[in-house]
């Protein structure tokens, strides 16, 4: 079974910009393996923020962004609020299956 | 907009079956893929497994064994049945819209203990 790996932790400046990646074991991630992107705050349910790569929803703040960059897919925050001080994770699909990555816990101070 | 509302014991014994059941309102489950995830405490998302509305489904190879989701259109609702539960199967767990999910529900625990 692959692996899909994340930066286990990372921060960021008030106002500054970040890129979390998310990387699989098989090799390159593409646009076939329909990147997704979630964030989770203490005690809460995890919320969609990017699907199928780089699509937002309509709560999705226009600050945050999904990109295939380098062979990983990747969320940029431009412009982090303290409100996005979260944990983040990834999902990878592959046939039919799908695996979440271990999940970045982003600081912003 | 579409909601879902998990529900179910919080407490299951060792061995036996963890049952929960996901309420959809707001959107009809036909059409759809539908999936229970889980997260144990202080620790990352795990695929369970989901189930289209037409009642195939698809399971994480490692509860393959164990596990079962179906899908009741008339009552617009999916379960989750997990048999032969231990302390590692303490959790909690949400259902979700999709095979990558879109919408989630609130979760709920489970703990199994004696």
């Amino acid at each position: 079974q692959a692996v899909v790996t994340q930066e286990p932790s990372l921060t960021v400046s008030p106002g500054g910009t970040v890129t979390l990646t998310c990387g699989s074991s098989t090799g390159a991630v593409t646009s076939s393996h329909y990147p997704y992107w979630f964030q989770q705050k203490p005690g809460q349910a995890p919320r969609t923020l990017i699907y199928d790569t780089s699509n937002k929803h309509s709560w999705t703040p226009a600050r945050f962004s999904g990109s295939l960059l380098g062979g990983k897919a990747a969320l940029t925050l431009s412009g982090a609020q303290p409100e996005d001080e979260a944990g983040y994770y990834c999902l990878l699909s592959y046939s039919g299956a799908v695996i979440f990555g271990g999940g970045t816990k982003l600081t912003v101070l | 907009q579409v909601q879902l509302q998990e529900s179910g014991p919080g407490l299951v014994r060792p061995s036996e079956t963890l049952s929960l059941t996901c309420a959809v309102s707001g959107a009809s489950v036909n059409g759809f893929y539908w999936s229970w995830i889980r997260q144990p405490p202080e620790k990352g998302l795990q695929w369970i497994g989901s189930v289209y509305y037409s009642g195939s489904a698809n399971y994480n190879p490692s509860l393959k064994s164990r596990v079962s989701i179906s899908i009741d259109t008339s009552k617009n609702h999916f379960s989750l049945n997990l048999r032969s539960v231990t302390a590692a199967d303490t959790a909690m767990y949400y259902c979700a819209r999709g095979v990558g999910p879109r919408y989630w529900g609130q979760g709920t625990l489970v703990t199994v203990s004696s």
